[in-house]
């Protein structure tokens, strides 16, 4: 089916361990973003990817990183998980000039 | 720096009360305006894309607006279904490159 995917759609972890969020698009969309959403701050930019191999800072980057080696594969890693990290976290993705699609999200908890 | 601001926070609608949530944005260079709705547990859908004031999209009983310093979205005669939260997005045309900045959003509620 075209669209995007998130992949665990829920995940607890532990202070401190490594975690990754998979972000997977079937639209060959130029751009992929991760934003997270927490209550009375909305959604914020983390990182973003305007085509394979080139990634840039968002508002909130720190503690996460990001690579793009495929068009379609997205994923967003937490090195070493706070519990400031817990969260509801989107991916999207975009043909660039116009409207951004997202996924259903990844409910994050950090203990 | 870019910024949106939506207002109200919430809104509760009695079924058939016609309103408008209002997105206030400052970007040095608007490239796109973006509505979205969001119901718990879900991502945002997309709703409309505006590009230059003036310009109105319509679906169903929602129409958007866009002037060079805000867009309203209306709501005439609202359902229930149509409780949800709404957000609004832009992109800046002088960053060269297509984040979306969004808004808070609009926690709307239509009672039966």
């Amino acid at each position: 089916d075209a669209g995007i995917t998130q992949s665990p759609r829920y995940k607890i972890t532990e202070t401190g361990r490594q975690v990754t969020l998979m972000c997977h698009q079937t639209w060959s969309h130029s751009y992929m973003f991760w934003y997270r959403q927490d209550l009375g701050h909305g959604l914020r930019l983390i990182y973003y990817s305007a085509a394979a191999d080139i990634t840039d800072k968002g508002e909130v980057p720190d503690g996460y990183v990001v690579s793009r080696s495929k068009t379609e594969n997205f994923p967003l890693t937490l090195e070493s998980a706070t519990r400031s990290q817990t969260s509801v976290y989107f991916c999207a993705s975009g043909g660039g000039r116009s409207e951004a699609f997202f996924g259903q999200g990844t409910r994050l908890t950090v203990v | 720096e870019d910024q949106v601001t939506q207002s109200p926070e919430a809104l509760r609608l009695q079924e058939g009360e016609s309103s408008s949530l209002n997105c206030s944005y400052t970007v040095s260079g608007l490239r796109g305006l973006f509505w979205y709705r969001q119901d718990p547990g879900k991502g945002p859908e997309f709703l409309f894309t505006l590009y230059s004031a003036g310009e109105e999209k319509e679906k169903e009983r929602l129409k958007a607006t866009l002037t060079k310093k805000e867009s309203f979205l209306h709501i005439t005669a609202p359902k229930p279904e149509d409780s949800a939260t709404y957000l609004c997005a832009v992109t800046n045309l002088a960053s060269g490159t297509y984040k979306y900045i969004f808004g808070t959003g609009t926690r709307l509620k239509v009672l039966a």
